[in-house]
């Protein structure tokens, strides 16, 4: 099965600042790479898919690149609304999997 | 507006079973792949099981391999988990989610239900 493995697991930031997620992959998958936002208590909301591909309606203050191995989720400019925990999930292969998520709080 | 409701959880007993369902609405559900997904407390998130439009074929993780059950009715737009034999280590938000392209996307989820496995 392949492993996803974000860093950092949490991180404290302000409103305004960039902000930047990281995922591996524990073998490559190309760019069948997904990111999610989760608030407390909802259910998650589908960023970004195929790497890079904005989901309709969310903001383009958030991007992501990368492929093979390594991906990046960026937020430009830190929202109140984008404190959340955030998962990364590769589509390469059944099973699907998630990274263990990356807690984004207010400094 | 695609809605996704789901139902049947509960508190039930090491060993027993539940049935889950996820009640479809606002998109042509027999046209869609779904999932389960599931989230055990302050924990990540674990994909569980998969089916196909149809029904035709399944998926499932290893960790409830042999265990649940991920079935369809199409003309109830309705989607299950019968779960058996269940474990503490079962209990979770237990969410289901569409799947679109590039596949095992989950782009549609629903606000989930809660499995509590505990004598």
């Amino acid at each position: 099965d392949i492993q996803m493995t974000q860093s950092p697991s949490s991180l404290s930031a302000s409103v305004g600042d960039r902000v930047t997620i990281t995922c591996r992959a524990s073998l490559s998958i190309s760019s069948f790479l997904n990111w999610y936002q989760q608030k407390p208590g909802k259910a998650p909301k589908l960023l970004i898919y195929a790497a890079s591909r904005l989901q309709s309606g969310v903001p383009p203050r958030i991007s992501g690149s990368g492929s093979g191995t390594d991906f990046t989720l960026t937020i430009s400019s830190l929202q109140p609304e984008d404190f959340a925990t955030y998962y990364c999930q590769q589509s390469y292969r059944t099973p699907p999997a998630f990274g263990q998520g990356t807690k984004v709080e207010i400094k | 507006e695609v809605q996704l409701v789901e139902s049947g959880g509960g508190l039930v007993q090491p060993g027993g079973s539940l049935r889950l369902s996820c009640a479809a609405s606002g998109f042509t559900f027999s046209t869609y792949e779904m999932n389960w997904v599931r989230q055990a407390p302050g924990k990540g998130l674990e994909w569980v099981s998969y089916i196909s439009s149809s029904g035709s074929t399944i998926y499932y993780a290893d960790s409830v391999k042999g265990r649940f059950t991920i079935s369809r009715d199409n003309a109830k737009n309705s989607l299950y988990l019968q779960m058996n034999s269940l474990r503490a280590e079962d209990t979770a938000v237990y969410y289901c989610a569409t799947e679109s392209d590039p596949g095992s996307t989950f782009d549609y989820w629903g606000q989930g239900t809660l499995v509590t496995v505990s004598s």
